[in-house]
């Protein structure tokens, strides 16, 4: 499975759009883009995933560069309950996805 | 909805004790999975099962066995527990069809071993 490379942290103002950046520049042409959040000793949350195509579902959205060597998770307007742990998983199947660090967001009021 | 629901919550177990988690899937939801966190870590996928043969396997230890029943629940079984195996545990489900559905996660067991 293809490597992920996201910031560490990042911090955002309640209200505001949260755009959390990925990159996973050594995906193959069958592998998905994941996303997938977690809330301090929560179990990680499915949030949306996407080929090639931009996806948007009720939670966010997902752009895709057309190289797809990144992606851009975007909260459109994040609340304080959207502060995690935030990652960027690449996979061609879903039976044993790779976790990276991923980005701790920290959404301010 | 219904999501997958892990028992027991929390668990304390003495080095060498062995412990049982159960994982119930989301109904219709055909495959499991398990996952380790420990503390500050990310999560470690252990094993898998489709259909109740095991598909996938991670970094579970030799004293870890798991399976999968007819009714789709999981239980993972540790055994000569370390003070190592403390950690969060993870198990997910989601439907096969599809190999990339997406992977839908219970709140966990936190097993401290002491």
């Amino acid at each position: 499975d293809a490597k992920t490379t996201q910031p560490t942290s990042m911090d955002c103002a309640e209200g505001r759009a949260a755009n959390l950046p990925c990159n996973h520049s050594t995906i193959s042409g069958n592998e998905y883009v994941y996303w997938y959040r977690q809330i301090h000793s929560q179990g990680p949350q499915y949030i949306i995933h996407g080929l090639k195509n931009n996806e948007t579902n009720e939670m966010a959205s997902l752009i895709i560069t057309e190289d797809r060597k990144s992606s851009t998770l975007i909260l459109p307007h994040a609340t304080l309950r959207d502060t995690a742990v935030y990652y960027c998983i690449v996979s061609g199947n879903n039976r044993k996805l790779i976790w990276g660090l991923g980005t701790s967001l920290a959404v301010n009021p | 909805a219904a999501g997958v629901i892990q028992s027991p919550r929390h668990l304390i177990k003495e080095k060498r004790e062995t412990a049982t988690l159960k994982c119930y899937p989301i109904p219709r939801h055909d495959t499991v999975y398990w996952y380790q966190q420990g503390p500050g870590q990310d999560p470690q996928f252990l094993i898998s099962f489709y259909e109740k043969m095991q598909s996938d396997k991670g970094s579970i230890p030799d004293r870890f066995s798991a399976q999968q029943f007819s009714d789709y629940h999981s239980e993972l079984n540790m055994s000569s527990l370390e003070l190592g195996d403390s950690a969060l545990y993870f198990c997910a489900s989601s439907v096969r069809q599809g190999a990339n559905s997406p992977l839908h996660f219970g709140n966990g067991t936190r097993l401290t071993v002491t």
